[in-house]
């Protein structure tokens, strides 16, 4: 069974704080995912990468920055959290385009 | 960008009956489409998907059906049963990237005993 990590249940950072929201998945699986969640709005991308190394936007990537030095982890990089960026963060891995994801338990994210 | 729409977003159904959740999408290039259901306090997860060169596919209570032509895919659950409540999500992806799923935003399913 595949396990996607995510490494904190919840997190409540202050205005400013640069803050790191790790990923981890054990299954050699090649994409990985941010999405964040919030009510009414459903899951929007923020970024997702398909290799190491690589990279791409999502569609609300303004404000966030991902790094992927390792197949298996993948890490969502708040630069300057804003209350705005308070949230249910969710990663994600597939094994290969067009396959279903398996989600992480996910990080409710606070900033005050 | 793929859009997809989704509805309704509430749906209230007393035990045995069946309930229907509709999407559109936009991107005639979407070739794939996942359905997630999301228990409270729970991670989603991937009930049942269909490919673009399938109308219907069945998982026993559990049934998606996609017309391609008018871009729209549906999940239908018979016989509901109070586990059945959750909130149940959408997904297309985008044809221009086969490997990110858009979303919709949501129904919240409510199964009443």
């Amino acid at each position: 069974d595949v396990k996607v990590t995510q490494s904190s249940r919840y997190l409540v950072k202050r205005t400013g704080e640069k803050v790191f929201l790790e990923c981890v998945q054990d299954m050699d699986h090649e994409n990985m995912f941010w999405y964040r969640q919030d009510p009414g709005l459903g899951l929007r991308l923020i970024y997702f990468s398909y290799d190491v190394k690589m990279k791409e936007k999502g569609d609300i990537p303004e404000g966030y920055s991902v790094s992927r030095e390792k197949k298996e982890r993948f890490s969502l990089i708040l630069e300057s959290a804003s209350t705005n960026q308070t949230s249910m963060y969710l990663c994600a891995s597939s094994l290969i385009a067009n396959y279903g994801y398996t989600f992480g338990s996910g990080t409710r994210l606070t900033v005050v | 960008g793929e859009n997809v729409e989704q509805h309704p977003s509430t749906l209230s159904v007393q035990e045995g009956d069946s309930a229907v959740i509709k999407c559109t999408y936009s991107d005639s290039a979407s070739n794939y489409f996942p359905w997630y259901k999301q228990e409270l306090g729970k991670r989603p997860q991937l009930i049942i998907d269909i490919r673009s060169n399938v109308g219907e596919k069945k998982d026993q209570r559990i049934a998606v059906t996609l017309n391609k032509t008018a871009k729209h895919f549906s999940l239908h659950i018979t016989e509901t049963q109070p586990e059945d409540s959750a909130v149940y999500f959408c997904a297309a992806n985008s044809g221009g990237s086969n490997y990110k799923l858009t979303f919709g935003k949501g129904t919240l399913l409510t199964v009443n005993p």
